[in-house]
């Protein structure tokens, strides 16, 4: 099975950056997805991590480590628009199904 | 389509109603998934499909719940005699095999 630890809630400042961090132990890996979620919408996707190191994409970085079950979405130069959910979740070995973690919200203040 | 599409947004039934809820995939997806969101938890992996295979229903709850998939397109989650706790967002994905997951907007379920 899958265990999915990221932290519930991280508040940050327009402009600030902002590091959500997730663990994972599971039984079989191929790949760990960050989805997005605003309220009230469908989660939609921001990054694919399957080997180690840093994906970088616009404002928006993921990192991942395998060895340590441990990945990390850093948003940078914050906006108001990027307070939401942020949704972790790795594909298990049967290389479909998704689990996911409970989300962090993200709230950035003025 | 252009997107996932989910419907109805918002049912409201009563305890021990059967309610069905539609999700209509992208186009030439051939994995369809249903997952279940309640208030302040994660997702949670209710069923899969993948073009003709027998699909996974290993995260279904319990046998009120069911899902068919026609013609490989459109899919169907039907709950038997809802109870309280079936109360949540039921959210559908599909994607190519073994890609990135592409969601609907959800059917928010409220039993009452």
């Amino acid at each position: 099975g899958q265990n999915i630890d990221q932290p519930t809630e991280m508040t940050a400042t327009e402009g600030a950056i902002v590091q959500i961090n997730c663990t994972y132990q599971t039984s079989g890996f191929n790949g760990l997805f960050w989805y997005q979620q605003h309220a009230g919408e469908a989660p939609t996707f921001l990054s694919y991590n399957v080997l180690d190191g840093l994906e970088e994409k616009g404002r928006f970085s993921s990192f991942l480590s395998r060895s340590k079950g441990y990945s990390y979405l850093l948003l940078k130069e914050l906006q108001m628009k990027d307070s939401a959910s942020y949704l972790c979740a790795v594909r298990g070995p049967n290389d479909y199904k998704l689990s996911f973690g409970a989300g962090t919200t993200v709230t950035v203040r003025a | 389509g252009a997107g996932v599409s989910q419907s109805p947004s918002n049912k409201v039934t009563e305890k021990g109603k059967d309610v069905e809820l539609r999700c209509d995939p992208i186009s030439g997806h051939t994995a369809l998934y249903w997952y279940r969101q309640s208030l302040g938890q994660g997702l949670e992996f209710l069923i899969y499909f993948q073009g003709n295979s027998a699909p996974d229903k290993s995260g279904l709850p319990s046998d009120r719940f069911s899902a068919e998939r026609t013609g490989g397109s459109v899919s169907t989650l039907t709950i038997q005699r809802t109870q309280q706790e079936d109360s949540a967002v039921y959210l559908c994905a599909s994607s190519p095999p073994g890609e990135k997951l592409f969601f609907g907007s959800g059917t928010q379920l409220s039993v009452l």
